[in-house]
């Protein structure tokens, strides 16, 4: 089967940064991606990882780690619009779809 | 084309009703997928068509949801005989995919979803 474990909950001050984290076990693993969905929305597209190490895109930032099974997303110069749920999810090899977890709702304080 | 649409966005049933919904995917997409989620989940993965085969359904799909996509530009998903735990955000999803390799072109886009509320 297919676990994807992140934090439920996190809070975090606007204006700081914010490490959100991500741990995988899948049956072969084909790409990560990152996924900001607010309430009621859409899922948009944050960020993918294939290989091991760090995206860089704008305030957000990916990592992968594929022998830990482990990735997160960086998010600094945080605002208040960035309070939104946060999905990880896992494409597995041989598989089209992609594998949610149950995401991380983040809320950004003043 | 700014999107991938769908609709209704809401729809409110009583149970045994039969519902439709439809996704419109970004027009040069040659993938759709239709997820499920419900409150403070992640979706699921239902189907997924390339053009107008349906190539994969999930073990949530039961014999009571049908799916098509007959000219391989828009979808429907309908449900039979709706039942309470139906409830949830219908999202459909489109990508381009091509030359067998995954990458960030394979990017999934999703629409605003269907949200079904059954009596």
């Amino acid at each position: 089967g297919q676990n994807i474990d992140q934090p439920t909950e996190m809070t975090a001050t606007e204006g700081a940064i914010v490490q959100i984290n991500c741990t995988y076990q899948t049956s072969g693993f084909n790409g990560l991606f990152w996924y900001q969905q607010h309430a009621g929305e859409a899922p948009t597209f944050l960020s993918y990882n294939v290989l091991d190490g760090l995206e860089e895109k704008g305030r957000f930032s990916s990592f992968l780690s594929r022998s830990k099974g482990y990735s997160y997303l960086l998010l600094k110069e945080l605002q208040m619009k960035d309070s939104a749920s946060y999905l990880c999810a896992v494409r597995v090899a041989g598989a089209n779809n992609l594998f949610f977890g149950t995401g991380t709702r983040l809320t950004v304080i003043p | 084309d700014t999107g991938v649409s769908q609709d209704p966005r809401h729809k409110i049933t009583k149970r045994g009703q039969n519902v439709t919904f439809r996704c419109d995917p970004i027009s040069e997409h040659n993938r759709l997928y239709w997820y499920r989620q419900t409150l403070g989940q992640g979706p699921e993965f239902l189907t997924y068509f390339q053009n107008e085969a349906q190539l994969e359904k999930s073990r949530l799909l039961s014999d009571r949801f049908s799916a098509e996509r007959p000219k391989g530009s828009f979808s429907t998903l309908e449900i039979q005989r709706t039942e309470q735990g139906d409830s949830a955000m219908y999202l459909c999803a489109s990508s381009l995919e091509w030359g067998g390799a995954s990458g960030p072109y394979n990017e999934q886009f999703f629409g605003p979803g269907t949200r079904l509320t059954v009596l």
